[in-house]
């Protein structure tokens, strides 16, 4: 299964626009995109997926390249209730069920 | 009110014990799945299923072991052979006809061994 690659941390202010970077240079040709967002002590829950170009929903926008090999979640105007850590993680379509990993995450800090 | 229940939500066990952690999920998903997260740490995955009575090891299976002998339930037993058994153990789910794999996860249990 491909890896991905996030930074550990970031730090943004509050109504500021936040684009997290995911490196997955051996990403299979039926991989999706997903990212979520975790809160401390909490389940991971679901932001967004793309599979190609931008998908944007009414939390965040997902960029993705012609390559494939990254992909920018995008946060607009993140506010204090933002500070997460943020996953990455790929998955392709065998009928459902398979080895699905998740990075070490991104720490968004957000400050007023 | 669909989704996936984990119990308890706090668990304290002696260290040698055994110890089963509880997942229930009403969203009549396929795939289900384990992960143990230790702090300040992404998620590992420990097992995973399919379908019914059907499981594969993920990359830390030692030291645990599930069974799926129905679609809305998968149990994690955590054995007195799992050498570092405090964690945060989370279960998800998925869909079998969703391509991207969509997962729901439950809210935690926080295991402590003494």
């Amino acid at each position: 299964l491909a890896k991905t690659t996030q930074p550990i941390s970031m730090d943004s202010y509050e109504g500021q626009e936040v684009n997290i970077t995911c490196s997955h240079n051996n990403i299979a040709t039926n991989d999706y995109i997903t990212w979520y967002q975790q809160f401390p002590s909490q389940g991971p829950r679901f932001i967004i997926q793309g599979y190609k170009t931008k998908v944007t929903n009414e939390v965040a926008s997902l960029f993705i390249p012609a390559d494939r090999k990254s992909s920018t979640l995008s946060l607009p105007r993140v506010s204090l209730s933002d500070t997460a850590v943020y996953y990455c993680r790929l998955s392709g379509y065998t009928g459902g069920g398979n080895k699905l990993t998740f990075g070490t995450g991104t720490q968004l800090k957000v400050e007023l | 009110d669909g989704g996936i229940t984990q119990s308890p939500k706090y668990l304290f066990r002696k260290e040698g014990q055994n110890v089963t952690l509880s997942c229930e999920q009403n969203l009549n998903h396929d795939a289900m799945y384990w992960y143990r997260q230790d702090p300040g740490q992404g998620l590992r995955l420990i097992y995973y299923s399919q379908i019914v009575n059907d499981f594969q090891k993920g990359d830390i299976a030692e030291g645990y072991s599930v069974s799926r002998e129905k679609k809305e339930s998968f149990p994690l037993t955590v054995t007195s052979a799992q050498k570092n058994p405090t964690a945060f153990y989370l279960c998800a789910s998925s869909a079998s006809r969703d391509r991207g794999n969509e997962q729901f996860f439950g809210p935690g249990t926080r295991l402590t061994v003494l």
